[in-house]
């Protein structure tokens, strides 16, 4: 059984086009979260939602979008993609925001902008 | 505001060598959770330890081992026995309380290579 699981695992696209990544966990958990991992391995932040409503937003660029249709849903739509965008997408889940709860993670997507 | 460092971008050992990660950490907060996960080649990230701020016990599991320290504001990791299925990159994590709505800061990361 599959905690947190993303789709799809790779993703392969030209600049300029139009993806989604989508993120389901079954943990029962409150809040959900996308962070970025760059070539260099370093991981940050992007956005963070609890109870379908969004509660971090961090510098990201407007053509990414979250959308949270449920608590156990959070999926990430990037408009016109470009080369900086490739990277390793990871969504993860807590039970709660406050920062006291172990977040899980998914397997990652990795995304490569040509 | 808040910050993590781990110095060690790669340690090489010889399998059955012990091995310690270090983790140095910047909060002003009084109350704040502590982390290390695993990121083995296969890419995902896999939890491996939550310590917060009031408990400074140290924590062993198998042949992993936790040292936290406030004095020197450090949260060190130490395999013993290195087997090459250690073999990762390792980061550690800090999460502070009081304001919230907080995400996790990672360290850069360790990549440990254990050689048979």
């Amino acid at each position: 059984d599959t905690a947190v699981s993303q789709t799809p695992k790779y993703l392969v696209t030209q600049m300029g086009n139009d993806k989604s990544i989508k993120c389901e966990q079954n943990l029962g958990h409150d809040t959900m979260y996308w962070y970025k991992q760059d070539s260099k391995k370093f991981l940050k932040i992007m956005f963070s939602y609890n109870n379908k409503e969004l509660i971090i937003n961090e510098t990201v660029p407007n053509r990414f979008s979250p959308k949270s249709p449920d608590k156990a849903h959070l999926n990430l739509h990037i408009n016109s993609l470009e080369l900086g965008d490739s990277a390793v997408y990871f969504c993860a889940s807590s039970q709660a925001s406050g920062g006291t709860d172990t977040q899980y993670f998914g397997p990652g997507t990795r995304l490569t902008v040509l | 505001a808040q910050k993590v460092t781990q110095a060690q971008t790669e340690i090489s050992v010889v399998e059955k060598e012990d091995v310690t990660l270090d983790c140095v950490y910047e909060t002003r907060d009084t109350t704040y959770y502590l982390f290390w996960y695993k990121q083995p080649p296969s890419g995902e990230l896999v939890f491996l330890i939550r310590r917060n701020s009031f408990d400074e016990q140290n924590e062993i599991s198998g042949r992993y081992s936790w040292n936290f320290q406030k004095s020197t504001s450090s949260f060190n990791f130490t395999i013993t026995a290195s087997q090459v299925v250690d073999s990762a990159v390792y980061f550690c994590a800090l999460s502070e309380v009081h304001r919230g709505n907080t995400p996790l800061v990672f360290g850069k990361g360790t990549r440990l290579s254990v050689i048979a």
